[in-house]
C-alpha cells in the first residue's frame, strides 16, 4: 500500500516563526502536492512538484515556499507564520505512469497564535 | 480556470437509506477526470470513485455509483444501503487530462449516517 506520512498531526506556532511541514512517501511517486483545507473552501493547492528540485505554484502560494531535495520528501515552509495560515495542511503524491489517483497523508493541523 | 461546486454543505440520512451528493463543475476542456474522495473523521482522505470524461458509462464501485452528465457538467455520487462507516466529508474533484495532475476540489459535503 502507498504510504504518505506527515511529520506532525498537530502543531502550534507563534506569529513570525519559521515553520517546516514535512511529507514523505514510500512509493517512488514523481508528483507531490501540498494543499490547505479550510471549512467551506475545500482543499486548495499551494504548491506541487513533479520531480526532484522542480516546483510549481498552485492557486495560493503566497506566504509559502517548498523544497524537494529527494524524490520521497516534499517540505512546505512558512517563512514567517501568520494567524491566517492557521489551517489543516494535507500532502499528497501520485505517479503519472501508474494512475492519476492522488494518495494523501493524514494531515497536519497548524495553529498560529 | 476550472471550478467545482458542491452545493450541499451537510447531509444526514438513516442507515440503509440511499443518499445522493451533488457536484457541478466548469471547464472548457473536452477530456478530463472526475473524482469523489472521502475523508472520515480524523482519518486520511481516500479515493471513492473515479470517472473518465470520455467514457459514457457511469462508474460504479460496490455501493457507490456516479451519475455523470457531461453536457450538464454534473457529477453526483450515489451511496446505496448507507452504513455508519460512510460518515465522512466527501469531496468532488476535477483533473484535466493534459499537463500536471493537479486536482481542483469542491467545498465538500459533510455526510452523517444515523443509526
Amino acid at each position: 500500500d502507498v504510504k504518505v506520512t506527515q511529520s506532525s498531526r498537530y502543531l502550534v506556532k507563534r506569529t513570525g516563526e519559521k515553520v517546516f511541514l514535512e511529507c514523505v512517501q514510500d512509493m517512488d511517486h514523481e508528483n507531490m502536492f501540498w494543499y490547505r483545507q479550510d471549512p467551506g473552501l475545500g482543499l486548495r493547492l499551494i504548491y506541487f512538484s513533479y520531480d526532484v528540485k522542480m516546483k510549481e505554484k498552485g492557486d495560493i502560494p503566497e506566504g509559502y515556499s517548498v523544497s524537494r531535495e529527494k524524490k520521497e520528501r516534499f517540505s512546505l515552509i512558512l517563512e514567517s507564520a501568520s494567524t491566517n495560515q492557521t489551517s489543516m495542511y494535507l500532502c499528497a503524491s501520485s505517479s503519472p505512469s501508474l494512475s492519476n489517483e492522488q494518495f494523501f497523508g493524514p494531515g497536519t493541523r497548524l495553529t498560529v497564535l | 480556470a476550472q471550478t467545482v461546486t458542491q452545493s450541499q454543505p451537510e447531509m444526514s440520512v438513516q442507515e440503509a437509506e440511499t443518499v445522493t451528493l451533488s457536484c457541478t463543475y466548469d471547464t472548457s476542456e473536452s477530456n478530463y477526470y472526475l473524482f469523489w474522495y472521502k475523508q472520515p473523521p480524523s482519518r486520511q482522505m481516500i479515493l471513492v470513485i473515479r470517472q473518465e470524461a470520455y467514457k459514457q458509462q457511469n462508474a460504479t464501485e460496490n455501493r457507490f455509483s456516479v451519475n455523470f452528465q457531461k453536457a450538464a457538467k454534473s457529477f453526483s455520487l450515489k451511496i446505496s444501503d448507507s452504513q455508519l462507516g460512510d460518515t465522512a466529508m466527501y469531496f468532488c474533484a476535477f483533473m484535466g487530462a493534459q499537463g500536471a495532475q493537479k486536482l481542483v476540489f469542491g467545498q465538500g459535503t459533510r455526510l452523517t449516517i444515523n443509526p
